[in-house]
């Protein structure tokens, strides 16, 4: 199963409007990052977030970390049209061994103009 | 710099066929991690390699193999196609492990199999 679960799934707001998505997941992490995906395309790398850290700003982006509660959220402020996409948060586990990243199943995010 | 290359971009096969996918990893960079994308199951790692040596493997059966050649450029391999393969395939790089760093993804490798 995913170790990262998005929520909601699905998001649709209006151009200029702020978006939040929410990342939970299973086990410890090393770090968590965050990607888009424009349809059907490659992935595109928004923001690294370490165990250690509880919050990171990247432009218009805000994440946040929440380490005892295994989640962490993104914030895209005053969105636009292009930031029409699907968003995946992505988990490093400190699983001896795993040393992979964990994609959950993402958001589809929709902005309306 | 030039960002990571995959071709074929569009792969059209039948059930029973065998098929190569290619990554290009931007200059510099050692680590190739590859993954497989469907509706159904999203985004699942199939493995990655970093220099010339894989270094961990996905759930999937040994249909799924790949190697990395000494220039990083690298390679995945699927034997005996079933229909459930039809995915698209990304692979992504970075300097070093795949989950220390950002990942540079390609465009993608979208494979149907019929």
């Amino acid at each position: 199963s995913q170790q990262g679960e998005e929520d909601p799934q699905a998001l649709s707001i209006q151009e200029g409007e702020n978006a939040t998505m929410n990342c939970s997941y299973k086990t410890s992490i090393n770090n968590l990052q965050w990607y888009r995906q424009n349809s059907g395309r490659g992935l595109v790398h928004l923001i690294l977030i370490r165990s250690n850290e509880r919050e990171k700003h990247s432009g218009r982006l805000r994440v946040t970390l929440d380490t005892s509660k295994k989640s962490s959220s993104l914030l895209i402020t005053a969105s636009r049209a292009a930031d029409t996409a699907s968003y995946f948060c992505a988990t490093d586990p400190t699983v001896q061994g795993a040393q992979k990243l964990v994609f959950g199943q993402g958001t589809r995010l929709t902005i309306n103009p | 710099k030039a960002g990571v290359t995959q071709t074929p971009r569009y792969l059209i096969k039948t059930r029973g066929q065998q098929v190569t996918l290619s990554c290009s990893p931007i200059s510099g960079h050692r680590s190739v991690s590859w993954y497989q994308q469907t509706p159904g199951q999203g985004l699942q790692f199939l493995f990655e390699y970093f220099s010339e040596t894989q270094r961990n493997k996905g759930n999937f059966p040994g249909r799924f193999s790949g190697r990395q050649f000494s220039n990083s450029r690298s390679e995945m391999n699927v034997s005996t196609l079933e229909l459930g393969d039809s995915a698209l395939y990304l692979c992504a790089s970075s300097f070093y492990r795949s989950s220390y760093n950002e990942q540079f993804f390609g465009p993608g490798t979208r494979l149907t199999v019929l």
